[in-house]
């Protein structure tokens, strides 16, 4: 069946250093890929998406490249700010039958 | 737009009370979906409705029951409260059931 896998946390990075958070997935057929972040007390928003291979989803600073050579949709940002500070989710949706998967998150911590 | 809508926020109920949650969307979804999310831990499926008129169980159905009351309404209900259901529920919709997810605030729920 379908799965993410998402880089375990508690990630910690200092101000504008560059982030990369990992996402593979195992999917038939084509799935679509998201990127969700929760910031703390609310609910998830989605940050980016991709519905083909090589798309490259953008949001906020975060990029994300669909890559089905790797089967990944790895998160990144060249300089994180404290206000990132969050939970990231990836998640992937596959046949029009299906629902959407969700990774087990990835806390994000950034210091001033 | 409102997006999605719950209520209440938050919540204190005694083991063996009984109480429903409420959630709505104004973004003429046919889909909804019921998560519970643990201190620490990701999201877990309890129940969906693909379309309005149809539920389906998730993951983690068991002592809860939903209402898809109409297209914009999906509710949770609790019959008997237990301390094991102690946790965070969101309420998110989307277009059709592959498509990303929009996700209300939250209802932070503690039994005692």
């Amino acid at each position: 069946g379908n799965s993410v896998t998402q880089m375990e946390g508690p990630v910690t990075l200092s101000e504008e250093a560059f982030l990369t958070i990992n996402c593979t997935y195992t999917a038939t057929g084509y799935p679509s890929l998201f990127w969700y972040v929760q910031y703390p007390g609310e609910g998830l928003q989605l940050l980016l998406k991709a519905t083909k291979a090589d798309d490259k989803g953008s949001n906020k600073g975060f990029e994300a490249t669909y890559r089905k050579e790797t089967t990944s949709f790895h998160l990144e940002k060249g300089s994180v700010q404290v206000s990132d500070s969050a939970v990231y989710f990836c998640a992937l949706s596959g046949s029009s039958a299906s629902k959407i998967i969700f990774g087990s998150g990835t806390r994000l911590s950034i210091r001033p | 737009n409102a997006g999605v809508t719950q209520t209440p926020k938050f919540q204190v109920l005694k083991t063996g009370q009984s109480m429903t949650l409420q959630c709505a969307q104004d973004m003429n979804h046919n889909s909804m979906y019921w998560y519970r999310q643990d201190p620490g831990m990701g999201l877990r499926l309890i129940y969906y409705s693909a379309s309005e008129g149809t539920t389906d169980k998730g993951e983690v159905p068991n002592g809860y029951n939903v209402s898809r009351l109409n297209k914009r309404e999906f509710s949770l209900r609790l019959e008997s409260a237990a301390p094991s259901q102690t946790s965070v529920y969101f309420c998110a919709s989307s277009r059709d059931s592959y498509y990303e997810q929009y996700f209300g605030p939250g209802t932070r729920l503690t039994v005692t």
